[in-house]
């Protein structure tokens, strides 16, 4: 159950898109379709953004997107906004019933 | 509102044991699955432990197999976590968390607790 890799840190200027990356290997991200992100400001709760790798709750905004390639997962956030500065998080089920989840990416809208 | 409450967390010696709780308020409890995730001073989210929405199954990452247990009482629309034999780098805050989709056990989670600080140290 070794932690997914993602980027320490993503940047990005308003109004552009910046992409995350998420890789594991081929015994959870590519694997299953149960990859997850979310969306963490200091101080506060998880918000899921994506689940089962491209599908967005009610209420996140389209601006946010979810891809997977071969064991490699993807966050898109297209437009982005001063409020989408944040940590992000992926997870991805890694079989064997347990989940495995990402060390995180630092979201800085310069 | 839909909210999740833990409490239980506090200072524990090597080896000594904590139950944590999670009262749960605004949805149908015995509906979801449910999990514990916990986040270790500057480190990311870790998956501990997750627990079908009848209880009839459960899951442990293995850094905790054989030491903790989940179980939930639907009746009172709470989660419980027991950590036996606690070690130093099971310091962390601990969170509950609801599964999002229903007939899923181990996916995604919608809703997360604040927290509560577990702190293992002699």
């Amino acid at each position: 159950q070794s932690a997914l890799t993602q980027p320490p840190s993503a940047s990005g200027s308003p109004g552009q898109s910046v992409t995350i990356s998420c890789t594991g290997t081929s015994s959870d991200v590519g694997g299953y379709n149960y990859v997850s992100w979310y969306q963490r400001n200091p101080g506060k709760a998880p918000k899921l953004m994506i689940y089962e790798v491209d599908k967005r709750p009610s209420g996140v905004p389209d601006r946010f997107s979810g891809s997977k390639s071969g064991n490699t997962a993807s966050l898109t956030v297209s437009g982005l906004q001063a409020e989408d500065e944040a940590d992000y998080y992926c997870s991805s089920y890694a079989g064997s019933n347990t989940l495995v989840f990402g060390g995180g990416t630092k979201l800085t809208v310069l | 509102e839909v909210q999740l409450l833990e409490s239980g967390g506090g200072l524990v010696q090597p080896g000594g044991s904590l139950r944590l709780s999670c009262a749960a308020s605004g949805f149908t409890f015995s509906t979801y699955a449910m999990s514990w995730v916990r986040q270790a001073s500057g480190k990311g989210l870790e998956w501990v432990s997750a627990i079908s929405g009848s209880g009839g199954r459960t899951y442990y990452a293995d850094s905790v197999k054989g030491r903790f247990t989940i179980s939930r009482d639907n009746s009172k629309n709470t989660l419980y976590l027991q950590m036996n034999s606690l070690r130093a780098e099971d310091t962390a805050v601990y969170y509950c968390a609801k599964g999002f989709v229903v007939v899923v056990d181990l996916d995604a989670f919608d809703i997360w607790g604040q927290g509560t600080m577990v702190t293992v140290s002699s």
